[in-house]
C-alpha cells in the first residue's frame, strides 16, 4: 500500500519567516495530494491541494509543489503568523473504485513565535 | 463549522464494551468517511460509505463495523473494546465519487477513552 513520509515532525519559526514541510510517497498511482491544517483540539481542514498534472499551486501565502518523478511534494508558507501555528498533515490519494482515499503523513507541528 | 456533526463529543467506557458513534454529513453530501486519529498510528482511514453502500475499506478491525442509513447519517460500531482503541474518531463527508477527488469536510470528532 501507499506509504507517506513527512518531515520535519516539529518546525519552529519566527513570525514573518517562511516554513517548508516536505512529504514523500511511494505509490506512483497516487495522483491527488491534499494538505490539512489541524489546530489543537479541532478537526482537520483542507488548506490546499494539488493534482498530479500540475507542478505548483498557490493560494495567497500558501503554495504546494509536486515532483512526480521524485515522488515528493512540499508545502510552503510565507510570512508566517502566530495563527498559522497548528499541525499540518500531507496526504497522498489514488483512485480506488471511484473514490480517492488519503494516506496521511504523521504530521508536522508548526510553531510560529511572535 | 464544516456542517458535519458527530455525537457524542466524548465517550468513556471500559474494556470489553461496545459503543456507537454517530455522524451526520453536510446537506447534499452522499459520501461518509470514518478516520481514527491516535498518537501511535496517526490519522488513518477506516471505511467509506456512498449513498448507503460500502465503497472503500481501510485499516478497520473486524471488531469495528459501520453503516450508512437511508437518511445518509452513518454509525461506527466499536465492540470488544481494548485500551488501544482509545483515540479521536473523525467522520468526514463529501459530495461523492464524481470522476475525480472532491473535498472532504471533517466533523468535530468523538474522543473515545477506554479504561
Amino acid at each position: 500500500g501507499e506509504n507517506v513520509e513527512q518531515h520535519p515532525s516539529t518546525l519552529s519559526v519566527q513570525e514573518g519567516d517562511s516554513a517548508v514541510i516536505k512529504c514523500t510517497y511511494s505509490d506512483s498511482a497516487s495522483n491527488y495530494f491534499p494538505w490539512y491544517k489541524q489546530e489543537l483540539g479541532k478537526r482537520p481542514q483542507l488548506i490546499i491541494d494539488i493534482r498530479s498534472n500540475v507542478g505548483e499551486k498557490k493560494d495567497q501565502r500558501i503554495a504546494v509543489t509536486l515532483n512526480k518523478t521524485a515522488k515528493h511534494f512540499s508545502l510552503h508558507i510565507t510570512e508566517t503568523q502566530p495563527e498559522d501555528s497548528a499541525v499540518y498533515f500531507c496526504a497522498a490519494s489514488k483512485p480506488s473504485g471511484g473514490s480517492y482515499i488519503p494516506t496521511f503523513g504523521r504530521g508536522t507541528s508548526l510553531i510560529v513565535h511572535p | 463549522d464544516s456542517g458535519v456533526t458527530q455525537t457524542p463529543k466524548h465517550l468513556i467506557t471500559a474494556t470489553g464494551q461496545r459503543v456507537t458513534l454517530r455522524c451526520s454529513p453536510r446537506s447534499g453530501d452522499l459520501s461518509v468517511y470514518w478516520y481514527q486519529q491516535s498518537l501511535d498510528q496517526g490519522l488513518q482511514f477506516l471505511i467509506q460509505y456512498y449513498n448507503g453502500e460500502e465503497r472503500a475499506k481501510g485499516n478497520i478491525l473486524e471488531r469495528f463495523s459501520a453503516q450508512q442509513f437511508p437518511d445518509l447519517h452513518s454509525e461506527l460500531n466499536l465492540s470488544s473494546l481494548e485500551l488501544g482503541d482509545s483515540a479521536l474518531y473523525f467522520c468526514a463527508s463529501s459530495v461523492g465519487p464524481a470522476g475525480g477527488p472532491d473535498e472532504q469536510y471533517f466533523g468535530p470528532g468523538t474522543r473515545l477513552t477506554v479504561t
